[in-house]
This record gives structure tokens, C-alpha cells and sequence, in this order.
């Protein structure tokens, strides 16, 4: 089975440009939760999904930061105007509907604010 | 969030059995507890997660004191591999398993 698919995999931007990153999880999973990770702050939950629907964005910096899981099988985390702090690795991870929430993650995607 | 206290850095010898500790003297009737590891550069992979009595499974042990105060993650027989930072979370199952990582220990494993 594939797992949680993340794109781009690398992706450098200049200040001030829009910044969209895709997830998708793993096929089954209801969960979704988007997180970064930096080595000042290490890994932090931004938002949570379930069933489609937003659970919890209090890990959201800043207006600047936007996610939406228009599907089960889709998600994006937007950045705009992208800002040389938001530069760090995030990532996805979704669980399944019938456990304890164990999180499977995908392979990230490193930011780079210029 | 319960929080969990980890040692920042552990070693072991290949092939030797490792025992990495965890602390949740917070922890509530209803949080699971969950173990992450990380190998650099890759994301964050499940290992393990339990309640209340001693989980088995092809990875790794986890075992759990009786007053769930705190927990061990085994690994059987370390390999050069299992390097890893290795993170001691708890999840709420009422809540969506909303949680949060510290900063875990770092497993160095020497041949």
C-alpha cells in the first residue's frame, strides 16, 4: 500500500510568494494532521482534520497559514506571503477511523524561504 | 497536553537489547501512550502505542508500569538501523488524539 504522499518534496520560494504543499493520505485513513518542524521548535502540530472537517488549528501561526481537505483523499497547507521564518520541513501524517490514532507520516516536504 | 520526560541521548552496542525510558506522571485515564521514532532525514514512523498492559509487536515491546506513570520501549536486539531520535508522546483518545512532541531521545547505536 502507499503511504501518506506528500508533494513537493523540496521547494525554495523568495519572500513575499505564495506557497501551496499537498498531502495525500494514506487511502482509508479519516484523520489528517499537518505538522512542521524546525531545530529551534522542533515538531509541532499546526492543524487537525477528521472526517474532512477542521478540528483544531490553534497550532496555526499566523493568518498567513491556511489548510483545506476539500476531499478524504486531499489536502493542502498554503503559506501566503511566504515569510524566511516559515523555512522547515512539514509534514502529514493521517490515522485510520478504527484505532487510537496511531499516525503514519509522509515523507515531508522542505520549505526555503529566500 | 500530559507531558512526557524523556533522557536527551542514550547509546547501545549492536546486538545488545535497549530499554529507553519515559515519564508521564500526568498522564490521564483516557491517554494512550504512543512511541515515534525518526531516522534523519525522514519522517516521524509509528513503533508502538498501549494502555495499560504490555504491547508486542515486530518492532519493538513497550512495557507499562502498573500505575502508568511512566513507560520503557524495548528494542530486542539494537541494530545500526534503530539509530533513530525516538519520541514518548501520550494521546487523548477524547480528543481527536491531539498531542504533542518533545523533544525525544537521541539512540545512538554503536557496532
Amino acid at each position: 500500500d502507499a503511504g501518506v504522499i506528500q508533494s513537493p518534496r523540496h521547494e525554495v520560494t523568495e519572500m513575499g510568494q505564495e506557497v501551496t504543499l499537498r498531502c495525500k493520505p494514506i487511502s482509508g485513513h479519516n484523520s489528517l494532521f499537518w505538522y512542521r518542524q524546525t531545530m529551534m521548535r522542533g515538531l509541532e502540530l499546526l492543524i487537525y482534520f477528521n472526517n474532512n472537517v477542521p478540528i483544531d488549528d490553534s497550532g496555526m501561526p499566523e493568518d498567513r497559514f491556511s489548510a483545506k481537505m476539500p476531499n478524504a483523499s486531499f489536502s493542502t497547507l498554503k503559506i501566503q506571503p511566504s515569510e524566511p521564518r516559515d523555512s522547515a520541513v512539514y509534514f502529514c501524517a493521517s490515522s485510520p477511523p478504527r484505532g487510537h490514532y496511531e499516525q503514519y507520516f509522509g515523507p515531508g516536504t522542505r520549505l526555503t524561504v529566500t | 497536553d500530559a507531558k512526557t520526560t524523556q533522557p536527551n541521548s542514550m547509546e547501545s552496542n549492536e546486538e545488545e537489547p535497549v530499554h529507553l525510558p519515559c515519564n508521564h506522571s500526568t498522564i490521564s485515564g483516557t491517554d494512550y501512550i504512543h512511541w515515534y521514532r525518526q531516522l534523519p532525514s525522514q519522517g516521524p514512523e509509528y513503533v508502538i502505542h498501549g494502555l495499560t498492559s504490555n504491547v508486542n509487536n515486530r518492532m519493538a515491546s513497550l512495557a507499562i508500569a502498573e500505575d502508568r506513570k511512566s513507560s520503557t520501549l524495548i528494542l530486542h536486539r539494537a541494530t545500526l538501523r534503530d539509530a533513530a531520535v525516538y519520541y514518548c508522546i501520550l494521546r487523548d483518545n477524547t480528543n481527536a488524539g491531539k498531542s504533542t512532541f518533545g523533544d525525544g531521545t537521541t539512540l545512538t547505536v554503536k557496532p
